[in-house]
């Protein structure tokens, strides 16, 4: 069964740090894995995803994520912090047998000026 | 990727009576997907909808309470049925981009029940 754990339900940091959002996730089949933003009173907005070939894979607003198959992780990352960055972040997980998205709890990352 | 759009985008209801929220896309879909996001929560899938065939419903969700439609390939909707606060969420629909893995979301709509 797909599983997808956030560590971290929530994530400070101040403008211009990195930000670091971890995932991670069980899959017995090659997954596709996704991130999502959901800024306050929106729906969810595809940030980035990855299905097949490389690896680290770029999104929008500056953030990229990287997959490692050895760790079955996903982490979101973004070089330095914007205060528009303040959003709930979802990782989610899908095989390629099964039409089901699996989401993670979330992560809320505050940032602080 | 594709249009999604919701009514209401928010509502507050009384207990005991019933709320019908309409999904609209911008293109022909196979699939749509209903999502509940209980407050401070993750999404929750509800059921997934085919036209032309009966919704598959998720385990925790029963017809009786979450009634779907699917009249064509760009339309589809669900009634939360004789609500009770706990039903207060967020509902969201998505569908199956182009790429098919892929899923996009509408902007949700926002109930309350009092």
């Amino acid at each position: 069964a797909q599983s997808v754990t956030q560590l971290g339900s929530h994530v400070s940091v101040s403008e211009g740090a990195l930000v670091l959002l971890r995932c991670n996730y069980s899959s017995s089949v090659p997954p596709y894995l996704f991130w999502y933003v959901q800024y306050p009173n929106q729906g969810l907005q595809l940030l980035l995803k990855y299905t097949t070939g490389a690896t680290l894979v770029k999104g929008i607003n500056g953030f990229e994520a990287e997959f490692k198959k050895s760790e079955t992780s996903f982490h979101l990352t973004k070089p330095s912090a914007h205060m528009s960055d303040a959003a709930e972040y979802f990782c989610a997980v899908r095989t390629r047998n099964t039409d089901k998205l699996i989401f993670g709890t979330g992560t809320r990352l505050q940032v602080f000026p | 990727s594709a249009v999604i759009s919701q009514k209401p985008s928010r509502d507050i209801c009384q207990r005991g009576t019933s709320l019908t929220i309409q999904c609209q896309v911008d293109s022909q879909v196979t699939m749509m997907f209903w999502y509940r996001q209980q407050p401070g929560q993750s999404l929750t899938l509800i059921a997934t909808a085919n036209q032309g065939s009966e919704a598959t419903y998720e385990s925790g969700f029963v017809i009786d309470k979450f009634p779907i439609s699917r009249p064509n390939l760009t339309f589809s909707t669900l009634t939360v049925s004789n609500m009770s606060p706990e039903d207060s969420s967020i509902y969201l629909c998505s569908v199956d981009g182009s790429e098919q893995e892929t899923q996009y979301f509408g902007p949700g709509t926002r109930l309350l029940v009092l």
